[in-house]
């Protein structure tokens, strides 16, 4: 069974940075091409950026709102995906879910920016 | 960059009817168009991919249809569970915009 399961949102203050991980189990991770996708609540999704796999090139792509400041890696020998945030602005508050090109999706994990 | 944009925003049907949901492109994305369905406080979920590839498990009342800019998602017979927001996006290239999202409510 296919599981993405996201993991350290939190509350943070301006200008501070979180690093999010989603832990990938039930396929071949190395192989596939990752994305990351936040939604403020009560809002539409907004695509935040994906990594390739390293046979597609292992290259990130970003988001307008997000590029500069945010950076997606992935540890193929853990099955793992990164975001991390920096510079973070209130206007970042969101749920942040990863999913995988083909559909399967994580729970989300919360991260407000708030003073 | 391309945009995309749903329509309606909102719509309220009876149970059977038939519901349809447009989203167009601002620019040719071949048939780079994928279908999502979020119930509320729900996560996403992928119901088509290249406009018209129904995912495994889905209900066969779910179709899609379109390429190049203009595309549709038709529910044919609409349920009580197909209550929620219905969101297109586009995977040509990035960034792999979503449109705005449609709301479908029973009547």
């Amino acid at each position: 069974e296919v599981q993405l399961v996201e993991s350290g949102g939190g509350l943070v203050k301006p200008g501070g940075s979180l690093r999010l991980s989603c832990a990938a189990s039930g396929f071949t991770f190395s192989n596939a091409w990752m994305n990351w996708v936040r939604q403020t609540p009560g809002k539409g999704l907004e695509w935040v950026g994906r990594i390739r796999s390293k046979t597609g090139g292992g290259t990130t792509e970003y988001a307008a709102p997000v590029k500069g400041r945010f950076a997606i890696s992935r540890d193929d020998s853990k099955n793992t995906l990164y975001l991390q945030m920096n510079s973070l602005k209130t206007e970042d508050t969101a749920m942040y879910y990863c999913y995988r090109a083909g559909g399967n999706w994580g729970q989300g994990t919360l991260v407000t920016v708030s003073s | 960059d391309i945009q995309m944009t749903q329509s309606p925003s909102f719509l309220s049907a009876s149970v059977g009817d038939r519901v349809t949901i447009t989203c167009r492109a601002s620019q040719d994305i071949s048939s780079y168009l994928a279908w999502y369905q979020q119930k509320p406080g729900k996560v996403p979920k992928l119901l088509i991919y290249a406009a018209s590839t129904l995912r495994s498990g889905v209900p066969s009342r779910f179709s899609g249809s379109g390429s190049g800019t203009d595309f549709t998602l038709t529910i044919s017979s609409l349920q009580p569970e197909d209550v929620a927001t219905y969101y297109c996006q586009k995977y040509d290239s990035a960034p792999l915009t979503f449109g705005g999202g449609t709301k479908v409510a029973i009547k």
